[in-house]
C-alpha cells in the first residue's frame, strides 16, 4: 500500500540553524506532495505545494524539494527559531481524495 | 481567511452513547472531511463528502456514520460509542483536490470515551 514515511524521532536544532525534515513515499509516485505545521492539541496548518515536475520551492524561510528519483521531500527551516518548535506532516497526493496520505510527522524542537 | 470550526475542543461520553461531532466552513468549499489522529498512526480518513448529501467512505469507516445536509456543516457520528474511538478528531475542507491551499483543518475534538 501506498506510505508517506517521516522518522518519527525528534529533531532538536539550535535556534539560527537550518532545519532539515526527510518524507519519503513508497509504492506510489505522488503528483504532489504538501507540508503542514502542527502545534499541540491543534489542526495541521497548511504551508506548502511542490508539485513532481517542480525541483525546488521556496517560501519566506521555508523551503522544499521534490526529488522523483530519490522518492523523496526535504523540508528546510532557515534561521530557524524557537517559534518553529511543531509537528511537521508530510502529505503525498496522486489524484482522487482516495488517494491521500499524510505521513505521521516530525517533531521539531528549536532551542535557544 | 478560510475558518473550518468544530463545536467542541473537549468531550467525554460513555461507552454505548450516540456522539455528534458537528464541523462548520465558511468558505463554500464542496468537499469536506473527517480524520482521526493517533499517535504513531497519523491521519487516518473516515469519511469525506465532495457534495451536499453525497459521502464516501474513507480508510476507517466502521462504527461512524456521517450526514452533510447543508454544504458548509459535515457531522460525524459515532453510532454508540467504544473505547477504541478515543481519540483527536479533525475535520478539514478544501475547494478543489489539488488545490494549490491544501486543506484547511478545523483545531479538532480530542473524545474521550470512558
Amino acid at each position: 500500500s501506498q506510505k508517506i514515511e517521516q522518522n518519527s524521532e525528534a529533531l532538536n536544532i539550535q535556534e539560527g540553524k537550518t532545519a532539515t525534515l526527510t518524507c519519503n513515499y513508497t509504492n506510489y509516485s505522488p503528483a504532489y506532495l504538501q507540508w503542514y505545521r502542527q502545534d499541540p492539541g491543534r489542526g495541521p496548518v497548511f504551508l506548502l505545494l511542490i508539485r513532481e515536475n517542480e525541483k525546488e520551492k521556496r517560501k519566506e524561510r521555508l523551503k522544499v524539494t521534490f526529488d522523483t528519483t530519490l522518492k523523496q521531500s526535504l523540508f528546510h527551516i532557515t534561521a530557524s527559531q524557537p517559534a518553529d518548535s511543531a509537528t511537521y506532516l508530510c502529505r503525498g497526493d496522486s489524484g482522487g481524495y482516495q488517494k491521500v496520505t499524510f505521513g505521521i510527522g516530525t517533531k521539531l524542537q528549536v532551542i535557544p | 481567511d478560510v475558518k473550518v470550526t468544530q463545536s467542541s475542543r473537549y468531550l467525554v461520553k460513555r461507552t454505548g452513547e450516540k456522539v455528534f461531532l458537528e464541523c462548520v466552513q465558511d468558505m463554500d468549499h464542496e468537499n469536506m472531511f473527517w480524520y482521526r489522529q493517533d499517535p504513531g498512526l497519523g491521519l487516518r480518513l473516515i469519511y469525506f463528502s465532495y457534495d451536499v448529501k453525497m459521502k464516501e467512505k474513507g480508510d476507517i469507516p466502521e462504527g461512524y456514520s456521517v450526514s452533510r445536509e447543508k454544504k458548509e456543516r459535515f457531522s460525524l457520528i459515532l453510532e454508540s460509542a467504544s473505547t477504541n474511538q478515543t481519540s483527536m478528531y479533525l475535520c478539514a475542507s478544501t475547494s478543489l483536490v489539488g488545490s494549490n491551499y491544501g486543506y484547511t483543518f478545523g483545531s479538532g475534538t480530542r473524545l474521550t470515551v470512558v
